[in-house]
């Protein structure tokens, strides 16, 4: 069964500070990972990391895959109160891309 | 680009009734939709596969008579929940995966339905 752990469950830092979260997961067929960020609604996309792209930055968002490791971190710099969300991590596998999703880390910026 | 739009966004209906639920991809073409329910403070579960002209897949313990799947076109995916009870109650967002580009196999949320049966 595929399995994915993400790390803290909860963090709370202040603004301004740099966090890293932890994503590693066990997935038959790997094809791709995902990071999503869920705030009161629907999880938004941010990153897709695959063998081919293992590495992706936006602003103050960057994301890297360890395939050798099977994990992956997201890191954010510069936090701001508008950062407060969880994060989902997410992993493909399989013929028809079924994503498995962590139980998230809920990050709490507080000014 | 990839957006997804749910329908309706809330939805308060009497035990009994049946409700239907509706995910479009605005700007691509979906062959594969997926439904998954969200429970407070849990994770996503998918509750099933919506493929484009052929029947659902159901993930274990999902009862397929109860949650009807139907994607009659590319563009749009419908869950209705029928004979709808208190426990049914909860958050119903549809994905809709990217096919044909670098995104391949990325899946797009729509906003959500928030459901409560009284």
């Amino acid at each position: 069964e595929d399995k994915v752990v993400q790390s803290p469950l909860s963090l709370v830092v202040h603004e301004g500070d740099t966090v890293t979260l932890n994503c590693s997961y066990e997935v038959t067929n790997f094809r791709s990972l995902l990071w999503y960020k869920q705030e009161k609604k629907a999880p938004t996309f941010l990153f897709m990391l695959t063998s081919s792209g293992i590495e992706k930055k936006s602003g103050r968002l960057s994301s890297i895959l360890d395939k050798k490791e099977l994990s992956s971190i997201l890191n954010i710099t510069a936090t701001q109160t508008g950062d407060s969300a969880i994060y989902l991590c997410a992993v493909s596998g399989g013929s028809n891309y079924k994503l498995t999703f962590g139980k998230g880390t809920l990050l709490t910026v507080n000014p | 680009g990839a957006v997804v739009s749910q329908h309706p966004s809330r939805v308060i209906c009497k035990s009994g009734t049946s409700v239907k639920i509706e995910c479009r991809s605005l700007d691509f073409q979906a062959t594969t939709m997926f439904w998954y329910r969200q429970f407070p403070k849990k994770s996503l579960m998918l509750m099933a596969t919506s493929n484009e002209g052929s029947k659902a897949t159901y993930e274990q313990g999902v009862e397929k008579d109860k949650f009807l799947i139907n994607h009659a076109s590319l563009t749009l995916s419908t869950l209705t929940v029928t004979s709808a009870h208190p426990e049914d109650s909860s958050f119903y967002i549809c994905s809709a995966r990217v096919e044909g580009s670098a995104y391949t196999g990325t899946q797009y949320f729509g906003p959500g339905t928030r459901l409560t049966v009284l």
